[in-house]
């Protein structure tokens, strides 16, 4: 079975403070996604990556930067944390092999920004 | 340009009674469609997909979708719901030359007792 893992199921931090998300997954996907999850307006798209060193904005990169150093591994950064950052972010996966697009996703991490 | 209009964002239904969870894409090209379900704070699931296989998908839980080209939908459907379907439901729809998914805003399911 495919597993996504991500660094915390729930992270608290300060205005301003340098925030990493860190999601592996371990199916040797091509394809890394970054969500965020707010009631009422469903999966937002923030940034992908096809491959290593690669990277595409989504619908709402601003404010977010990502890195995708190793294949297994893509990291979301919120350079400088707002109290409007305070959501769910789910990282998701899928290989150019995998079913139709299908993505497989990680528990996710719930933000909070005071 | 794909998108997903999942109709209602809350959906409440007795135990035992019928699941309908409707979901209408909009493609210039041939469809891929999903549903994945969300339980509370965990990521999403897969729960069915549609690939220009067979129209009527079945899928875990006893959750089956079919195929309408004619209407543009992929509606969700169980026959008996059970309290532990309490979840929310996403559809998605993506295109093969694209890896990306289109999501809907997602329905929450309740199931009263």
């Amino acid at each position: 079975d495919v597993k996504v893992t991500q660094s915390s199921r729930y992270l608290v931090k300060r205005t301003g403070e340098k925030v990493f998300l860190e999601c592996v997954q371990d199916m040797d996907h091509e394809n890394m996604f970054w969500y965020r999850q707010d009631p009422g307006l469903g999966l937002r798209l923030i940034y992908f990556s096809y491959d290593v060193k690669m990277k595409e904005k989504g619908d709402i990169p601003e404010g977010y930067s990502v890195s995708r150093e190793k294949k297994e591994r893509f990291s979301l950064i919120l350079e400088s944390a707002s109290t409007n950052q305070t959501s769910m972010y789910l990282c998701a996966s899928s290989g150019y092999m995998s079913s139709y697009n299908e993505q497989f996703f990680g528990p996710g991490t719930r933000l909070t920004v005071l | 340009a794909q998108s997903v209009t999942q109709l209602g964002s809350h959906v409440s239904v007795s135990e035992g009674a019928l699941v309908l969870l409707r979901c209408n894409y909009s493609s210039s090209v041939p469809p891929y469609l999903f549903w994945y379900v969300q339980y509370p704070n965990q990521g999403l699931q897969l729960l069915l997909k549609y690939t220009s296989a067979a129209t009527l998908v079945k899928g875990i839980n006893g959750f089956e979708a079919e195929f309408k080209k004619s209407e543009t939908s992929f509606h969700l459907t169980k026959p008996s719901a059970h309290m532990s379907d309490a979840a929310e439901y996403f559809c998605a729809v993506s295109v093969a030359s694209q890896g990306n998914l289109i999501f809907g805003k997602g329905t929450k399911l309740s199931v009263k007792p």
